[in-house]
């Protein structure tokens, strides 16, 4: 099993949607996630950091599910410029897994 | 931004040339990394040095050589490359433990012809 798994997508939503997806983790013992922002052809950005109580940040939320071993991030009310992949990154041992990415397409 | 620089942003290599990446971090990190990004693919982790001492090498092909003068710089020395090593290479810091949160250069997008 991979150490972080996401859903690839598409996920093409209109303009003004919420859309939400999960990340998966293998480690068990995990405390501490990340969600980053990579823009067609740019770096990676970190989005926010995910902890044991999730995390809110103007239209996004983050939660952390222990027993599922799953981190969400939900995009309410989404903008043109919310299109882009997603990246969850979780702690194995001393380094940090990236999933592959989920894709984001907001349309008008 | 430029807490963390790549330079050069395009490298177009031929198999028998010999190149190097350049990272320089500007955050006062004392972790830097190599990851190497292709297409659909997820980031794969290639080299990480801690406080200039290297702790991990993610079974990297030899063609590829780091190198960390100090906890600024890092530097990925390529020779004899592959066409499938084309791709983006993202250097990337961090404060020890390699498990916070780790900020990403713009990357060098590299094609080896």
């Amino acid at each position: 099993r991979k150490e972080v798994e996401q859903d690839p997508g598409p996920f093409n939503v209109p303009e003004g949607a919420t859309v939400a997806f999960n990340c998966t983790y293998s480690n068990s013992a995990s405390q501490s996630f990340f969600w980053y922002r990579q823009d067609c052809r740019k770096e990676p950005k970190l989005l926010m950091s995910v902890y044991s109580s999730g995390n809110e940040d103007g239209r996004f939320t983050a939660q952390l599910n222990r027993a599922s071993q799953y981190i969400s991030l939900l995009i309410r009310d989404s903008k043109l410029s919310d299109s882009a992949t997603y990246l969850c990154g979780g702690p194995n041992d001393y380094k940090l897994s990236f999933g592959a990415g989920t894709t984001v397409t907001v349309r008008a | 931004e430029t807490g963390v620089t790549q330079t050069p942003r395009h490298l177009v290599m031929g198999m028998t040339n010999k190149k190097s990446l350049k990272c320089e971090q500007h955050l006062g990190h004392n972790a830097m990394y190599w990851y190497k990004q292709s297409a659909k693919k997820p980031l794969e982790l290639m080299f990480v040095y801690n406080f200039k001492e290297q702790t991990e090498n993610n079974s990297v092909p030899s063609r590829f050589s780091p190198e960390c003068p100090n906890s600024s710089h890092l530097f990925l020395h390529l020779h004899t490359l592959q066409p499938e090593d084309s791709a983006l290479y993202l250097c990337a810091s961090s404060h020890p433990p390699y498990v916070d949160t780790q900020y990403f250069g713009p990357g060098t997008r590299l094609t080896v012809l």
